[in-house]
């Protein structure tokens, strides 16, 4: 059982253009994180949210968790090749160590 | 600024051969983790250890056998390689900040079996 859901799986959009991307849940979580991979590497984290609400601005990355703590998404502005990777999403629950990963959105830019 | 290490990177086996992967981490972590990542998985969690000398499995245990051989090193065993074992591997640390965890990998090892 996935309990995080990213969408879409596959996305490819041209240079300049935005973007978001999803991750969703039904299960409740204490934090959210997104890691970013690149091919033959391993996942690099991004950023994580803590707060019901909360956004982060990451350059022209824009991160929000939701009110309910079950979902977030990933907002890129300007889309740059430099973006091109694996999206992942990771919750966190308080007390545990362990990380839930999301099924990935895999994001192509093209020049 | 080595982080986290895996060894080998690749690595080709036939059905019924064993190995084990081995990961070190230099950031005095207490955590450390064995994941295998397929396509349209995402990440999928085989092994933790909270600490030196406690594993406990995770959500795809089967076929494997781990070891935390002090605080820096956790290898992952596989007894009697399978195809369906055919992934890629990541090890990674973390360090707990206030309310979460921040996790750190390795390169990944990526192995088939044929």
């Amino acid at each position: 059982t996935q309990l995080l859901e990213q969408s879409p799986q596959f996305l490819s959009i041209q240079e300049g253009e935005n973007l978001t991307v999803y991750c969703n849940s039904s299960s409740v979580f204490s934090s959210l994180q997104w890691y970013r991979q690149e091919p033959g590497e391993g996942p690099v984290l991004l950023v994580t949210v803590v707060t019901g609400g909360e956004v982060k601005k990451l350059k022209r990355l824009t991160f929000q968790f939701g009110d309910a703590r079950k979902d977030s998404s990933l907002h890129i502005t300007a889309a740059q090749p430099g973006d091109t990777g694996l999206y992942l999403c990771a919750g966190g629950r308080f007390g545990n160590e362990k990380l839930t990963f999301g099924t990935g959105t895999r994001l192509t830019i093209i020049p | 600024n080595a982080g986290v290490t895996q060894t080998p990177k690749f690595q080709v086996l036939k059905t019924g051969q064993s190995m084990t992967l081995q990961c070190a981490q230099d950031m005095n972590h207490n955590s450390m983790y064995w994941y295998r990542q397929d396509p349209g998985m995402g990440l999928r969690l085989i092994y933790y250890s909270a600490s030196e000398g406690t594993t406990d499995k995770g959500e795809v245990p089967n076929g494997y056998n781990v070891s935390r051989l002090n605080k820096r090193e956790f290898s992952l065993r596989l007894e009697s390689a399978a195809p369906s074992q055919t992934s890629v591997y990541f090890c990674a640390s973390s360090e707990e900040s206030g309310s979460y965890t921040e996790a750190f990998f390795g390169q990944g090892t990526r192995l088939t079996v044929v």
